[in-house]
């Protein structure tokens, strides 16, 4: 049973660019949330989702960001116009239809020039 | 907000000594789970342990051991006789009863020859 996938790991963009991370949860798993891991800090909640709903985008910026988890295919985590400030390790987990244990991906480190 | 606190900031230790580091968490929840993970300088996280809230026993691991006492709200992780490749970053974080997991700001330990 393959882990939570994330691709890609590394990304580079120039400010005002758009930047696409996706997140391929673990299998059986209905349950997708995104965190985010400035530098020098902890991970922070940014969003969760079951397919096809957003169930809570509390941690996400109002402007630029967004989140889908579609009925087929990977979570997308999209965010426009990226600012520098976006630099930072974008790391997805998914979980159970129980809830329960998140598992995380490996992260992807998006970097803003 | 309910935080961690992870006061250590960096530990620096020489190879075979013990290691402890601390987290102390806030919560308004009766049913919590609490989690240690490493994070390495490849920069994936990986899964400790999870403890529940109703089970205050310790835990030994390995070389690792896990001292959970409510009275003090507190889940400090022991590294005994601690190696080079001990050398990460450690979060410790908390899950409610909701799905969000809160994140200390890690303790980057540095494990010397």
């Amino acid at each position: 049973n393959a882990g939570v996938m994330q691709n890609p790991r590394h990304l580079v963009r120039r400010r005002g660019q758009e930047a696409r991370l996706r997140c391929s949860p673990m299998k059986g798993h209905s349950h997708v949330y995104w965190y985010r891991q400035l530098p020098e800090e902890g991970l922070k909640f940014m969003v969760y989702l079951q397919k096809e709903n957003i169930i809570d985008e509390s941690g996400m910026p109002k402007e630029r960001f967004s989140a889908e988890f579609p009925k087929e295919g990977p979570s997308i985590l999209r965010i426009q116009q990226v600012v520098r400030g976006d630099s930072a390790a974008y790391f997805c987990a998914s979980s159970p239809p129980e809830l329960g244990e998140q598992f995380f991906g490996p992260g992807t480190r998006l970097t803003v020039l | 907000a309910q935080k961690v606190t992870q006061a250590q900031t960096e530990i620096s230790v020489v190879e075979k000594e013990d290691v402890t580091l601390d987290c102390v968490y806030e919560t308004r929840d009766t049913t919590y789970y609490l989690f240690w993970y490493k994070q390495p300088p490849s920069g994936e996280l990986v899964f400790l342990i999870r403890r529940n809230s109703f089970d205050e026993q310790n835990e030994i691991s390995g070389r690792y051991s896990w001292n959970f006492q409510k009275s003090t709200s507190s889940f400090n992780f022991t590294i005994t006789a601690s190696q080079v490749v001990d050398s990460a970053v450690y979060f410790c974080a908390r899950g409610g009863s909701n799905y969000k997991l809160t994140f200390g700001k890690g303790t980057l330990l540095t494990v010397n020859p």
